[in-house]
């Protein structure tokens, strides 16, 4: 099975604080994404990453920025955290076009930020 | 601009059948998800369709017409565990991901 594992389920933060979060999938997957989700709306494309050292933003980068150094392993990072960025951070990925199950996303458990 | 609409929140009577669904109008289409998420957990995926018609997977179908911008999924022999949330997706043109808020289904027993 494939396991998409968060580095918290539960996080508090204050305002102006640097915040990692981390995400590592463990079936050698090409893609990965960071959504946020928050009540009466979809899920928000923050960034996603296609490869190693590849990012690209997503519908909402704004306050966020990525790391992918090893294929693993997706980071997002807040630079400066604010209360508008409290929310449920969603991490997922798929493996490439060429896979048969190209399509299907694998999210992790989540991890749910406030920052006050 | 892109938008999914589906029902916030339905409720059904453990054993009966629901239909939940989905209209989309997207920049191009590529493909249909519907997921499930049960509160507080992740989504899983249910279904994928890109050809118009229904697909059954056990319990749960996912019907696809294109030329209506519409899908549902069915769910049939309501089980308490189905309670949870539905998400319906497209992928657009450029092969992102847009995503619907999801219907909240409640069963009653």
């Amino acid at each position: 099975d494939v396991k998409v594992t968060q580095s918290s389920r539960y996080l508090v933060k204050r305002t102006g604080e640097k915040v990692f979060l981390e995400c590592v999938q463990d079936m050698d997957h090409e893609n990965m994404f960071w959504y946020r989700q928050d009540p009466g709306l979809g899920l928000r494309l923050i960034y996603f990453s296609y490869d190693v050292k590849m990012k690209e933003k997503g519908d909402i980068p704004e306050g966020y920025s990525v790391s992918r150094e090893k294929k693993e392993r997706f980071s997002l990072i807040l630079e400066s955290a604010s209360t508008n960025q409290t929310s449920m951070y969603l991490c997922a990925s798929s493996p490439s076009v060429t896979s048969g199950s190209w399509y299907e996303q694998y999210f992790g458990p989540g991890t749910r930020l406030t920052v006050t | 601009g892109q938008n999914i609409d589906q029902p916030t929140e339905m409720t059904a009577t453990e054993g009966a059948i629901v239909q939940i669904n989905c209209t989309y109008q997207t920049s191009g289409f590529n493909g249909l998800f519907w997921y499930q998420q049960h509160a507080g957990e992740a989504p899983t995926f249910l279904s994928y369709n890109v050809l118009d018609g229904l697909e059954e997977k056990g319990r749960f179908s996912s019907f696809l017409s294109r030329s209506k911008g519409y899908s549902y999924l069915l769910l049939k022999e309501l089980q308490m565990k189905d309670s949870a949330s539905y998400l319906c997706a497209v992928r657009d043109g450029n092969y992102q991901l847009i995503w619907g808020a999801g219907t909240k289904l409640i069963i009653k027993p």
